[in-house]
């Protein structure tokens, strides 16, 4: 049981937007940078986005992070198959004394 | 080209002892933490534990301390997993990762490796 929240899923078709969300409280988010992880299908996990808000080099400007409070979001514009795939969010939490991840969420190109 | 090379695919029974391993290349290896993190099948990641080569240094998940312990090797670029007495809800994929951008982002991931524990 994840002390983050993630959308089990979301869809949409070729083009579009997504948005997912990562829920936590004022010892994990609200205090704390956020990583976003993307793991295609049976393969390692790559992050995209740390700090919240800065991507990696090489990934795409599609995809973007964003925080307010407790809660951040990770946006993909422009959706291409080959972005199906799960999505975890991640950030320390100083009351456990450890990091965290969410349960993930798997994004499905319509 | 920074990477880090994970040991082969393990089969053991119940009760078993079992170390697999981690090693590092193209970057130096004692200035970055190195995590653990478990993928039981069809399920999340799970953040078990890091640990700094330098000083052997390690912070375990309440959730994974007293169950693994996780050491390193810094003469040979080299960290661990281990465990004393496998159970079959060990059974998982396991990978490593390098804590390489920002806050505890990690950037560099081994391959993983598939631990099978069965009778």
């Amino acid at each position: 049981q994840s002390v983050l929240t993630q959308p089990p899923s979301v869809s949409a078709a070729p083009g579009q937007k997504v948005t997912i969300s990562c829920s936590g409280s004022n010892s994990n988010v609200g205090s704390n940078y956020v990583s976003w992880y993307q793991q295609l299908p049976g393969t390692a996990p790559k992050v995209l986005i740390y700090e919240s808000n800065k991507r990696i080099s090489g990934i795409p400007d599609r995809f973007s992070g964003s925080k307010s409070g407790t809660s951040a979001t990770l946006g993909i514009t422009g959706l291409q198959t080959g972005d199906e795939a799960d999505y975890y969010c991640g950030t320390w939490d100083d009351s456990l004394g450890a990091y965290v991840l969410g349960p993930g969420t798997q994004v499905t190109v319509l | 080209e920074m990477q880090l090379v994970q040991s082969g695919a393990e089969v053991k029974k119940p009760g078993e002892s079992l170390k697999i391993s981690c090693k590092g290349s193209g970057y130096i290896f004692d200035g970055y933490w190195i995590a653990w993190v478990r993928q039981m099948p069809g399920k999340g990641l799970e953040w078990m534990g890091i640990i700094f080569p330098d000083d052997s240094d390690t912070t375990y998940s309440p959730s994974f301390r007293g169950q693994v312990t996780i050491s390193v090797d810094k003469s040979i670029n080299t960290a661990y997993l281990q465990w004393s007495s496998l159970k079959a809800s060990d059974t998982a994929m396991y990978y490593c990762a390098r804590l390489g951008v920002g806050s505890y982002g990690m950037d560099v991931w081994g391959q993983g490796t598939t631990v099978t524990v069965s009778s």
